[in-house]
């Protein structure tokens, strides 16, 4: 059964940074990417970036980049989410999910849990 | 890039059919995946490729597509599939998937 089980709830001052973890389990880990996608308060969600475990490849949309960092441990087939600069408007539920590549097309399954991270002063 | 459009809400009777669109310019070149999120839980995948239903998804919900419209029917309502769904695509051209801002479906 493929399991994808993030790190606990945070809370951090603005311009702080906050680091998320992504401990997947049940398939190869290098097989698939990673991606991160969040949500805000009663919104919808919101796609941040990708990772190739077995590469270290990563694309971030445009919204964040030079503010997040997509990392990875493939001794431990667990994927990182470091954001950077954080401001009130980043408080959200953040997901990582695992990428399918089929068919010329790429969808989401499964999702971890999710992680609350808050930003308050 | 696209934009994704969805209905904020829909409400539907017990039994009854709920139909969720998603609109988009060129969404009939793409392929579109629907996932449901129950409150205070993750999103689940319950449709791939327009129409395709992963393994332990009732067969109660099913996806299609025409024109630049695509849609999940869930038939025979039931107040356990209250929960937002969310409509997804692939856009080749910013190599990044694309969202629609999601439908609250409410089983009166």
């Amino acid at each position: 059964q493929v399991n994808l089980v993030q790190s606990g709830a945070e809370v951090k001052k603005p311009g702080a940074s906050v680091k998320v973890s992504c401990k997947t389990s049940g398939y190869s880990f290098t097989g698939d990417d990673i991606n991160w996608v969040r949500q805000a308060p009663g919104q919808g969600l919101e796609w941040m970036g990708w990772m190739n475990p077995a590469t270290g490849d990563s694309g971030y949309g445009q919204k964040f980049q030079g503010r997040v960092t997509l990392t990875r441990d493939t001794a431990i087939s667990t994927a990182y989410m470091e954001l950077r600069s954080l401001r009130f408007e980043d408080t959200a539920i953040y997901y990582c999910a695992r990428g399918v590549a089929a068919a010329g097309t790429d969808w989401f399954d499964p999702w971890g849990q999710g992680t609350l991270v808050t930003v308050s002063s | 890039s696209s934009v994704l459009t969805q209905p904020p809400s829909l409400s539907v009777a017990p039994g009854q059919t709920a139909t969720i669109t998603c609109e988009g310019p060129n969404i009939g070149s793409k392929s579109v995946h629907w996932y449901q999120q129950k409150p205070g839980q993750a999103p689940i995948l319950v449709v791939s490729a327009d129409s395709d239903r992963p393994s332990g998804i009732p067969e109660r919900l099913s996806g299609s597509k025409s024109g630049n419209t695509a849609t999940l029917t869930i038939s025979r309502v039931e107040a356990g599939d209250e929960a937002d769904f969310h409509c997804q695509v692939w856009d080749r051209s910013s190599d990044h998937p694309i969202f629609g801002g999601g439908t609250k479906l409410t089983v009166l």
